[in-house]
C-alpha cells in the first residue's frame, strides 16, 4: 500500500532562519505531488505541485520554493523566513489517473 | 471572483442526530466535488467523491448530494457519534482533470455531544 511521510512534524524557526520540509511518498511511482498551507481558520491553500522529477509549477507568489530531486520525494525550502510563513504545511500526492488527492500528517511550523 | 464557502460556525449536535453540513461554490463548473475530513492537528482524510451526474452518493452513515444547478454540496451524517466529532472540507478541481489542483474549502467543525 502507499504511505507518504513528512518530517519534521513540528518546528519553531527565528525569521530570517532557512526552512526545509521534507516530504517521501512509498508505494507508488510518478505521483503528482503537492504542498499545501493552511493558516488557521482558513482553508487549504495550494503553494506547489509537480508531476515529475525537477518539475515544480507554483501557484501563489510567496517566500518559499520546491524542489523535487527524486520522483518520490518532495521538499519545500525557504532561504529567509518570515513571520508570515508560520502555518500548517501538508504534503500531498496523487497518482495520474486518480482524483483523490492523500495527505501527510502535516508540519507545524512557528516563525518566531 | 471563484470560491468555495462552508459554513464557518460550528455545527453542534447530539449523539443520534442527523449532521448536515453545506458547501457552496460560485464561477466553477466541476466535475466533481469531495469531502474530507480533519480532526486536529493532521491531514484531511478522503471521505467521498461525487459527480456531476450523481446526484446522491452514500457511504456507511454518509451521504453526500450534489446539485449543479444550486451550485452545492450537502453532506449527512447519521446517526451521529461524539467520534464524528472533527472538521470537514469539501473540494473541487475547477479545472475537472490535468494535475487535481483541487481547491478547498475553509471547512465546518462538527461536535457531536454525548
Amino acid at each position: 500500500s502507499q504511505t507518504i511521510h513528512q518530517w519534521p512534524a513540528t518546528l519553531v524557526q527565528p525569521v530570517g532562519s532557512p526552512l526545509s520540509l521534507e516530504c517521501t511518498v512509498e508505494g507508488t511511482s510518478n505521483p503528482n505531488l503537492y504542498w499545501y498551507r493552511q493558516a488557521a481558520g482558513r482553508g487549504l491553500q495550494l503553494l506547489f505541485y509537480s508531476v515529475g522529477i525537477g518539475q515544480i509549477s507554483s501557484e501563489v507568489p510567496q517566500n518559499l520554493s520546491a524542489s523535487r530531486p527524486q520522483d518520490r520525494q518532495f521538499i519545500l525550502s525557504s532561504k529567509k523566513l518570515l513571520l508570515s510563513d508560520s502555518g500548517f504545511y501538508l504534503c500531498a500526492w496523487n497518482d495520474r489517473a486518480g482524483n483523490t488527492i492523500y495527505f501527510g500528517e502535516g508540519s507545524w511550523l512557528t516563525v518566531v | 471572483s471563484q470560491k468555495i464557502e462552508q459554513n464557518s460556525e460550528a455545527l453542534n449536535i447530539q449523539e443520534g442526530k442527523t449532521a448536515t453540513l453545506t458547501c457552496n461554490y460560485t464561477n466553477y463548473s466541476p466535475a466533481y466535488l469531495q469531502w474530507y475530513r480533519q480532526d486536529p492537528g493532521r491531514g484531511p482524510v478522503f471521505l467521498l467523491l461525487i459527480r456531476e451526474n450523481e446526484k446522491e452518493k452514500r457511504k456507511e452513515r454518509l451521504k453526500v448530494t450534489f446539485d449543479t444547478t444550486l451550485k452545492q454540496s450537502l453532506f449527512h451524517i447519521t446517526a451521529s457519534q461524539p467520534a464524528d466529532s472533527a472538521t470537514y472540507l469539501c473540494a473541487l478541481d475547477p479545472f475537472s482533470g490535468g494535475y487535481n489542483k483541487l481547491i478547498f474549502g475553509a471547512g465546518t467543525r462538527l461536535a457531536v455531544h454525548p
